[in-house]
């Protein structure tokens, strides 16, 4: 069975810095793998997807994630923070092909002044 | 504008009145779901609908019930609330056929007292 480990709880940056957020799967086969953001009080923005095309998955707002098999990691990335990516960020495998997304337990991202 | 909505934003009921939550989708997608979010572990699956008449339990069905009786709608009906089903609730939908992308609700938080 899939499964999504997000290594930290939170993470805090100063803004202009770079942010790496840290998410590991377990899946038997090459998956889809997301990363999805979620504002305050707002619904969950999908961020970037990776479906087995290029392994450098550039998505929305100067993030990107890169999928390494070997590792079976997909570490999102910024190179510089700024104040409105402060929010909680979610890695999502999807479940054998089903449509079912498998969340992990989500990365607070601090950003300060 | 392709979205995807949830009635209502904010619930505060007491221990046993049913409620039902609305999820509406405009986008002519086959596949809804619902999710349940609760601090430190991510999203969880309680139901899911591949297509109208075709619904299925997810990760965490005890205690909701769905239906799928026209493929815009999938209202999530609780017929006997408890405590423990207080969480953050989202409806998604995805296209299907082969398309993984999935668009979430707004989200419903409900207080069971």
């Amino acid at each position: 069975a899939q499964s999504v480990t997000q290594l930290d709880s939170h993470v805090s940056v100063s803004e202009g810095t770079p942010v790496l957020l840290r998410c590991n799967y377990s899946s038997s086969y090459s998956p889809s793998l997301f990363w999805y953001v979620q504002h305050p009080n707002k619904g969950l923005q999908l961020l970037l997807k990776y479906t087995s095309a290029a392994t450098l998955v550039k998505g929305i707002n100067g993030f990107e994630a890169e999928f390494k098999k070997s590792e079976t990691s997909f570490h999102l990335t910024k190179p510089s923070a700024h104040m409105s990516d402060a929010a909680e960020y979610f890695c999502v495998v999807e479940e054998d092909s089903s449509y079912k997304l498998i969340f992990g337990s989500g990365t607070r991202l601090l950003v300060r002044p | 504008e392709a979205q995807v909505t949830q009635n209502p934003r904010y619930l505060i009921t007491v221990t046993g009145k049913k409620l039902t939550v609305t999820c509406s989708q405009n986008m002519n997608h086959e596949y809804m779901s619902w999710y349940r979010q609760d601090p430190g572990l991510g999203l969880r699956q309680i139901y899911y609908s591949m297509n109208v008449e075709v619904t299925d339990k997810g990760d965490v069905p005890e205690g909701y019930k769905v239906s799928r009786k026209e493929k815009r709608n999938f209202p999530l009906i609780l017929e006997s609330p408890s405590p423990n089903q207080t969480s953050l609730y989202f409806c998604a939908s995805t296209l299907g056929q082969g398309a993984t992308e999935a668009f979430f609700g707004q989200g419903t938080r409900l207080t069971v007292v």
